[in-house]
C-alpha cells in the first residue's frame, strides 16, 4: 500500500520568498513521485516527477523537488515566489513500472494551499 | 493539440438519479484514470481503463462503473446519486498502463442535490 502526508494544510509566504511545500511517502515497493498544482476551478497540472533517474528534479514555473530515499521525503521547494503561484498543491505517488505490480494508480496527499502575500 | 477534455463541466442531479460523465483522452493514449476530489481534499482512485479493459478499481461502492471504448474514450457512471457523491470528478489519460506520465482534464462539477 501506498500513501503520502503533506505536512501543513496551508502554507503563506511573502512575494519573493523561499517556497517550501513538505511531502512524506510510504511505499513497499519504488515509488514514482509526482508534484501537482491546483488553480481554482482547474483541473491538475503536472510541476515534475521523480522516476528514479535522478534525485533533484527540476520542474516548470521554477520549481524543483529532491527525492530524499533515507527520510522517505519529496519535498517541494521555489527560490522566489510569484503571485502566480498561488494555488493549491498535491504530492502523489505510484509505484514504479519494474517494481514488479501491477496496480498503477496515483495516491494523493490531502493537498496544500499556498498564499502569497504582496 | 487538445489535451484531456471532460464534459459537461457543470451537472447539478438530484439524489437517487443517475449520472454519466465523459471523458476524451489525448490523442494516442491508451489509459484512462477517473478520480474523484472532494472539496479540501485530494483525488481519490476510483479506476483505471487500458485497452478498454478495466486494470484498477478503487475503494467506492458498485454504483460506480466505468467503461472505455475502442477510441479510447471513457465514461464513468454513477447510479443511485447519494448528496455525498457531490464532488469534482476528474479524467487522467497516459500513455501507457503504468500511468508514469498522467494529464488530467478539467473535470467535471458534479453537485446532488
Amino acid at each position: 500500500a501506498q500513501s503520502v502526508t503533506q505536512l501543513g494544510s496551508h502554507v503563506s509566504v511573502s512575494e519573493g520568498a523561499l517556497v517550501l511545500l513538505r511531502c512524506n511517502y510510504s511505499s513497499s515497493v519504488p515509488p514514482y513521485l509526482f508534484w501537482y498544482v491546483q488553480y481554482p476551478n482547474q483541473g491538475l497540472q503536472l510541476l515534475l516527477k521523480y522516476t528514479s533517474a535522478a534525485t533533484l528534479v527540476k520542474g516548470i514555473n521554477g520549481f524543483e523537488a529532491e527525492f530524499k530515499k533515507s527520510e522517505t521525503s519529496f519535498h517541494l521547494t521555489k527560490p522566489s515566489a510569484h503571485m502566480s503561484d498561488a494555488a493549491e498543491y498535491f504530492c502523489a505517488v505510484n509505484i514504479s513500472p519494474w517494481s514488479g505490480g501491477s496496480n498503477y494508480k496515483l495516491t494523493f496527499g490531502k493537498g496544500t494551499l499556498l498564499t502569497v502575500n504582496p | 493539440d487538445a489535451g484531456v477534455t471532460q464534459s459537461p463541466t457543470h451537472l447539478i442531479k438530484t439524489r437517487g438519479q443517475h449520472v454519466t460523465l465523459r471523458c476524451s483522452p489525448i490523442s494516442g493514449h491508451k489509459s484512462v484514470s477517473w478520480y474523484q476530489q472532494v472539496l479540501g481534499q485530494g483525488p481519490q482512485f476510483i479506476f483505471q481503463y487500458y485497452e478498454k479493459e478495466e486494470r484498477g478499481r478503487g475503494n467506492f461502492p458498485d454504483r460506480f462503473s466505468a467503461r472505455q471504448f475502442p477510441n479510447y474514450s471513457s465514461e464513468l457512471n454513477v447510479n443511485a446519486l447519494l448528496l455525498g457523491d457531490s464532488a469534482l470528478y476528474l479524467c487522467a489519460s497516459s500513455f501507457g498502463r503504468e500511468n508514469t506520465e498522467a494529464f488530467f482534464g478539467q473535470g467535471t462539477r458534479l453537485t446532488v442535490v
